[in-house]
C-alpha cells in the first residue's frame, strides 16, 4: 500500500522552530519530487515547497523562504520541513504529497497539525 | 494567479455542477483539480487538465487550456458534496491553488 505519515506537529511559540517528517512506503521514494502543502484552520490549501527526487531542486513559497528548509532522506524514506522563526499566521495542518512530474499531487499524508500561539 | 468561481454552489443530487479556474498568466495544460472532505486530506482527481486519476469516476470530468479551465460533475452523488480545489501545476512557476469551491447540498 503505498502510504505517506506525516510527524512532527506541535504546539510552539512565536520564534520557534519545528522540524516535521514524513515517513513514505509502497514506492520507491528515491524516484519521486515531493512537496509540501498546508491548510491554515477553515482556510485554502497553499503549497509550500517542493523538492526534486535528488534534492538537486528546491523550490519555497515566498511566504516561507528564508525560513523553511525541505529536505529528503531517500535511504529511509523520509522528508523534512525545518521551519525556523515560526508565526501565528503558519498555524496549519502541513501535508506531504507525492508530484507527478507531469503535474498533480497524487498521494497525500493524513496531515500533522502545528499551532503556532504564545 | 488562480482565480476559481463560484466559491461556493448548492446542488441537488442528479445535478450538474462547474467549476471555473482562470490562470494568469497561461499555464498551458499544468492545471490540477482536487476533492477535500471535511478533515481528509485532498484527494487528486484530474491532472494535465484533462486526465483523470486512476480510480476517479467518470462523472468527473475536466477540460481547458492556457487561462480558462473547468471541472464538471455530472449526475451529482451524495459523496460529492465537498470542497473542490484547482491548482497551477508546474513547480517551476510556484505552484498555487484556487481559493476552492464548496459543492453544497441545495
Amino acid at each position: 500500500e503505498v502510504l505517506l505519515v506525516e510527524s512532527g506537529g506541535d504546539l510552539v511559540q512565536p520564534g520557534g522552530s519545528l522540524r516535521l517528517s514524513c515517513s513514505a512506503s509502497g514506492f520507491i521514494f528515491s524516484s519521486n519530487t515531493m512537496t509540501w502543502v498546508r491548510q491554515a484552520p477553515g482556510k485554502g490549501l497553499e503549497w509550500v515547497a517542493y523538492i526534486s527526487s535528488s534534492e538537486t531542486t528546491i523550490y519555497y513559497a515566498e511566504s516561507v523562504k528564508g525560513r523553511f528548509t525541505i529536505s529528503r532522506d531517500n535511504i529511509n524514506y523520509s522528508l523534512f520541513l525545518q521551519m525556523n522563526n515560526l508565526r501565528v499566521e503558519d498555524t496549519a495542518v502541513y501535508y506531504c504529497a507525492r508530484d507527478m512530474a507531469i503535474g498533480g499531487l497524487n498521494i497525500w499524508g493524513r496531515g500533522t497539525m502545528v499551532t503556532v500561539s504564545s | 494567479q488562480m482565480t476559481q468561481s463560484p466559491s461556493s454552489v448548492s446542488a441537488s443530487v442528479g445535478d450538474r455542477v462547474t467549476i471555473t479556474c482562470r490562470a494568469s498568466p497561461g499555464i498551458n495544460n499544468w492545471l490540477a483539480w482536487y476533492q477535500q472532505k471535511p478533515g481528509k486530506a485532498p484527494k487528486l482527481l484530474i491532472y494535465s487538465a484533462s486526465t483523470l486519476d486512476t480510480g476517479v469516476s467518470s462523472r468527473f470530468s475536466g477540460s481547458g487550456y492556457g487561462t480558462e479551465f473547468t471541472l464538471t460533475i455530472t449526475d451529482l452523488q451524495p459523496e460529492d458534496f465537498a470542497t473542490y480545489y484547482c491548482q497551477q501545476a508546474n513547480t517551476f512557476f510556484a505552484p498555487k491553488f484556487g481559493g476552492g469551491t464548496k459543492v453544497e447540498i441545495k
